[in-house]
């Protein structure tokens, strides 16, 4: 079975400090796929990134990063530079299935709060 | 442009009165799901559909039905709705192929049975 863990239920800090999200994963398979998600006071999912298990590398894109860890099955994300408009509830995901992309499990969300 | 849509987007209704969610997306995707997002739970999947007459179980399939007759709409049907269906329920496609695609979700349809 598959299973995402984040630990961290709420976060709160001071506009412009870094923020690290982590996102702990449980899988059997040998391939599989990590997603994050971000889902704003609006209510909406909004696609952050995919990342496969074959990839390793580190990933940037703006003020965001990515750290992507097999040895300890984490996919942890970090905000540099925080502002407002990043408060947000966010989710780690993992694919799986029997076919390897039909199921997306979830984690539990960490709620992100900008403090101005 | 490229979205997916449900109606309703609210619903309040009682015990027992059977009601449907539609879910409609415009991209041609073949993978579509539904999920639930409750407190503290996260998003939950209820049901997926790879193709056209193709879905199967979620995690969380106990008290709904989908059917999936054409390509474009995957409706989420509620037989008969108990007040531990309230929640919000997201729709959600995607391309399908040997690796998962990022999933596009609708608004939401937050659901209320009393």
């Amino acid at each position: 079975a598959q299973k995402v863990t984040q630990a961290q239920t709420e976060i709160s800090v001071v506009e412009k400090e870094d923020v690290t999200l982590d996102c702990v994963y449980e899988t059997r398979d040998t391939t599989y796929y990590l997603f994050w998600y971000k889902q704003p006071p609006s209510g909406e999912l909004v696609f952050l990134i995919r990342r496969n298990s074959f990839d390793e590398q580190n990933e940037i894109s703006g003020r965001y990063s990515w750290n992507f860890q097999k040895s300890t099955s984490s996919f942890n994300f970090t905000i540099t530079a925080s502002q407002v408009v990043d408060s947000a509830v966010y989710f780690c995901a993992l694919s799986g299935g029997n076919f390897g992309n039909e199921k997306l499990t979830f984690g539990t969300g960490t709620r992100l709060t900008i403090i101005p | 442009e490229a979205q997916v849509t449900q109606n309703p987007r609210y619903l309040i209704t009682v015990t027992g009165k059977k009601l449907t969610v539609t879910c409609s997306q415009n991209m041609n995707h073949e993978y579509m799901s539904w999920y639930r997002q409750d407190p503290g739970l996260g998003l939950r999947q209820i049901y997926y559909s790879m193709n056209v007459e193709v879905t199967d179980k979620g995690d969380v399939p106990e008290g709904y039905k989908v059917s999936r007759k054409e390509k474009r709409n995957f409706p989420l049907i509620l037989e008969s709705p108990s007040p531990n269906q309230t929640s919000l329920y997201f729709c959600a496609s995607s391309f399908s192929g040997t690796s998962p695609y990022e999933q596009y979700f609708g608004p939401g349809t937050r659901l209320t049975v009393t």
